[in-house]
């Protein structure tokens, strides 16, 4: 079947502009990770969506980030006002959700330029 | 929070040889350790990981430890050919019957096989 899916792959903004980032989770995965991986570190853990509601969103850097999630599925991740340091590949992933230990799985992410 | 130190940064074997990497977390709650690896340019993806209640796990030529007391996990990669070259990361989870919080991540291991 078919994985995680983020749109777009690729986006270059100029600095000061809003963006808007896509994840479509695996089909009856009812968890949700967003994560940022900066230019040779690791990934750093930003916001987790159970089905519609978000019980962590402590790793989200400043109140310019903000994510939703409708429908249990598909999720936006918006940064407003983007500064040059947002540059970073934002990867979701997502997982069944219940019961324990479960993988998660990561789409291709989307390599974010603020010029 | 959690934070999760991995060491090294860099691992440098010759093909055939074994090669380990070495994490600890912080947080005694956390009881899921999984480990991603990431070749350039793609996804990371889920190679193997041990939950707390056990202290040990193979698959193939990987293997992973994990010793609750000390807060330290390793992954052993034995036998390693050249598919093997990748940046590794190690990470640690609070996982409950309702699904798992964010993982906290490692910075990465840079895997190098020599010919």
């Amino acid at each position: 079947g078919a994985g995680v899916s983020q749109s777009p792959s690729n986006k270059v903004t100029e600095k000061g502009k809003d963006v808007e980032l896509r994840c479509d989770p695996i089909s009856g995965h009812t968890a949700l990770y967003w994560y940022r991986q900066s230019l040779g570190q690791g990934l750093e853990f930003l916001i987790y969506f159970q089905g519609n509601s978000a019980p962590d969103k402590s790793g989200l850097p400043s109140d310019r980030f903000s994510a939703e999630r409708t429908g249990g599925s598909v999720s936006t991740l918006t940064i407003q006002r983007t500064q040059q340091e947002d540059s970073a590949v934002y990867l979701c992933a997502s997982s069944l959700g219940q019961g324990f230990y479960n993988e998660q799985f990561f789409g291709p992410g989307t390599r974010l330029t603020v010029l | 929070g959690e934070n999760v130190e991995q060491h090294p940064s860099t691992l440098s074997v010759q093909e055939g040889d074994s090669a380990v990497i070495k994490c600890t977390y912080s947080d005694s709650a956390s009881n899921y350790f999984p480990w991603y690896k990431q070749e350039l340019g793609k996804r990371p993806q889920l190679i193997i990981d041990i939950r707390s209640n056990v202290g040990e796990k193979k698959d193939q030529r990987i293997a992973v430890t994990l010793n609750k007391t000390a807060k330290h996990f390793s992954l052993h990669i034995t036998e390693t050919q050249p598919e093997d070259s990748a940046v590794y990361f190690c990470a640690a989870s609070i996982s409950s019957g309702g699904g798992a919080d964010g993982l906290t991540f490692g910075k990465g291991t840079h895997l190098i096989i020599q010919p």
